[in-house]
């Protein structure tokens, strides 16, 4: 079954570095999402992404984060000077359409913020 | 803006009683989806509700979307170890954005 790849599985930064967290989504999807989960909280929506830009964001998705799709299968995530408050569980989804259409998670990336 | 709120927030069970977990939106909705995440895991589509009344079931999980549009529930029968974890109910309001609710966490003692 296809399924949405993550790397890395773990990033371990300094708080005011650059972190890129990457994603395959599946091959034949046109969205792309991604999600942050604060440890032990519930799923917040950052980013929205369909035929390559973004098609809504959310308050979290400020100035210092960004994504990219730099070729035909990756799907990127920037975030530009990290702070401790961005340490959380990354993850990215994909899905054929918007809306009523299932949502395939990847594995996610755990980002600390030291 | 639109929010999803879910309740209860943490369930203990004992192995085979019933387990049910509430959803409700601040404004109607498209459709819902249900997910489950495993501890340590990551969300898993369990099912989507479109209809308004809609009631579907996957072996002993019924979900159930409100006449109105802003509320849903997930109900377990029976449970077992294995549905331990979290669920998650997913609103759609139109747009590109699911707005997850905050999520329930099942405990099930053996």
């Amino acid at each position: 079954e296809p399924e949405v790849t993550q790397t890395p599985s773990h990033q371990v930064t300094q708080m005011g570095q650059e972190v890129i967290l990457r994603c395959v989504p599946i091959s034949n999807h046109l969205y792309f999402y991604w999600y942050r989960q604060i440890l032990g909280q519930k799923v917040e929506f950052l980013v929205s992404f369909y035929n390559n830009e973004i098609s809504e964001k959310s308050e979290i998705f400020d100035d210092q984060f960004s994504v990219e799709r730099p070729d035909g299968s990756n799907f990127t995530l920037k975030i530009r000077s990290t702070k401790l408050e961005d340490s959380a569980m990354y993850f990215c989804a994909s899905s054929e359409g918007r809306g009523p259409y299932e949502q395939y998670f990847g594995p996610g990336t755990r980002l600390t913020v030291t | 803006g639109q929010q999803v709120m879910q309740i209860p927030q943490y369930q203990h069970v004992q192995e085979g009683e019933d387990f049910t977990t509430y959803c409700n939106s601040s404004t109607t909705l498209s459709n819902i989806q249900w997910y489950k995440q495993r501890p340590g895991g990551h969300p898993v589509f369990l099912i989507q509700l479109v209809k308004s009344g809609e009631v579907k079931k996957q072996k002993r999980l019924t979900f159930q979307f409100g006449e109105a549009k802003k509320n849903s529930s997930l109900h377990i029968t029976a449970t077992q170890t294995t549905d331990v974890g979290t669920y998650f109910c997913a609103g759609w309001g139109g747009g590109f954005k699911t707005i997850f609710g905050a999520g329930t966490r099942l405990f099930v003692k053996a």
